[in-house]
């Protein structure tokens, strides 16, 4: 166990619908990391929150958004889905942003969409 | 960031040391070197990070050439478990790092 929790671990859902991943950070760490994972791009970084605030934006369409709360959680929404938004979601968490020490994946979220 | 150059595959006997190299020619003077590795669709698991001299833990060790263009990770003693997907990354921060195909590494009994 990572410390870094996510869920749901699994999720089918179908097009056009909306879903919400959910990821706790290790006890301590501020920033909150989302990356996608699928079979032809490999891992790409999505956006990062650091004490509620946005730090840092990747690879991220606008038909996700992302929010960290007071309590640190982050959730990851993804609307509107399309096929090709099947892949792994994975949250990271570190203690600070700027630390460079390396950061604490979560086991993920795969995600289906039919 | 930088680009870094691995090979995408390698083999390595159970219970030998595994040399892992890594290639980032265009590196920056601020830009440190991070290795992790993913095991079977798991999340990846951090494991060294250096700017300029070598570096050990637990797990591996790090050499970084003089001129910084390259580096090689070791696993000293590899098992099965570490068969796995290793990835080098250079970064001037440890947000947003930049993934890329990484090394294969398949140990073998």
């Amino acid at each position: 166990d990572s410390g870094v929790t996510q869920t749901p671990k699994h999720l089918i859902t179908a097009t056009g619908q909306r879903v919400t991943l959910r990821c706790s950070p290790r006890s301590g760490d501020l920033s909150v990391y989302w990356y996608q994972q699928s079979l032809d791009q490999g891992l790409q970084f999505l956006i990062q929150y650091y004490n509620g605030e946005e730090r840092a934006k990747g690879n991220i369409l606008e038909r996700f958004s992302a929010q960290q709360f007071p309590d640190l959680h982050s959730e990851l929404n993804l609307s509107s889905l399309e096929l090709g938004d099947s892949a792994l979601y994975f949250c990271a968490s570190s203690v600070d942003s700027e630390s460079n020490y390396g950061y604490t994946f979560g086991s993920g979220t795969r995600l289906t969409v039919v | 960031d930088a680009k870094t150059t691995q090979p995408p595959s390698m083999d390595c006997a159970e219970g030998r040391a595994a040399n892992l190299p890594c290639n980032h020619s265009t590196i920056s003077g601020n830009e440190y070197v991070y290795w992790y590795r993913q095991i079977h669709s798991q999340g990846p698991q951090y494991i060294i990070h250096g700017l300029k001299n070598n570096e050990t833990n637990e797990m591996a060790s790090l050499i970084i050439t003089e001129d910084r263009k390259s580096s090689t990770l070791i696993l000293p003693h590899a098992t099965l478990r570490d068969t796995a997907v290793y990835y080098c990354i250079v970064s001037q921060d440890d947000y947003k790092l930049s993934f890329g195909a990484g090394t294969t590494v398949t140990v073998r009994a």
